[in-house]
């Protein structure tokens, strides 16, 4: 069975770090560019950071860049994402989640996801 | 980035009846493939996002029938032909075209009246 699982997430102090961890299973990790996702409370969802599998090539949101760092090691079937200086408005649920239906083209979005980790920035 | 815009955000539906929901993007969606890169993802209370469609109107596995994608350029219908309770839950349009990024609508809360 195809499985992502996050962990990680906590509450932390705004100006914090966190680096949250999403384990793979099921299927080749090391097969498949990767994404985080989050969704603010009663919000909707926002594409956070991608990891090409054939590149190394990262891509982050703006609200994130220079703050968040997104890395895989395919040898232990994970993809972590380290945040820094967070913000509140860094609060959400952190998903990580990945294309594999229709060949894993990539533009069709992302049909495999975890059960989320919570991220509470607060003082 | 690509602005998707979903009408109408809230969608109370008696049970059994049809539902539609609107998603128009600021650019057209149409790639230099030729494929219109439109995803839909239902997201039920509690859960993560499933996605149901992609490529406008390809349904994933798993998908009840009843859903349907249609549309072309920059407007896009996702219909339910009749809503069932487990279809309780937010529904979001996404664009892959012009990844990266990808860009979500806000969502439309489908609820039963």
């Amino acid at each position: 069975e195809v499985q992502l699982v996050e962990s990680g997430g906590g509450l932390v102090q705004p100006g914090g770090s966190l680096r949250l961890a999403c384990a793979a299973s099921g299927f080749s990790f090391s097969s498949y560019d990767m994404n985080w996702v989050r969704q603010a409370p009663g919000k909707g969802l926002e594409c956070v950071s991608y990891i090409s599998v054939t590149t190394g090539a990262t891509v982050y949101a703006d609200s994130v860049k220079g703050r968040f760092t997104i890395s895989r090691d395919n040898a232990k079937n994970s993809l972590y994402l380290q945040m820094n200086s967070l913000r509140d408005e860094d609060t959400a649920v952190y998903y990580c989640a990945f294309t594999v239906g229709d060949g894993g083209i990539i533009r069709n979005g992302m049909d495999v996801w975890g059960q989320g980790t919570t991220v509470t920035v607060s003082s | 980035d690509v602005v998707m815009t979903q009408s109408p955000l809230s969608l109370p539906v008696t049970l059994g009846q049809p539902a539609s929901i609107s998603c128009r993007s600021s650019q057209s969606l149409v790639y230099s493939d030729g494929n219109t890169y439109l995803s839909w993802f239902q997201q039920r209370p509690g859960q993560s996002p499933r996605r149901l469609i992609y490529k406008v109107s390809n349904r994933d596995s798993g998908v009840p029938v009843r859903f349907s994608g249609s549309g072309s350029g920059t407007d896009f219908t996702l219909k339910i032909s009749r809503v069932e309770a487990e279809d309780v839950g937010v529904y979001y349009c996404m664009q892959g075209t012009h990844w990266p990024p990808y860009t979500f609508g806000q969502g439309t809360k489908l609820e039963i009246k």
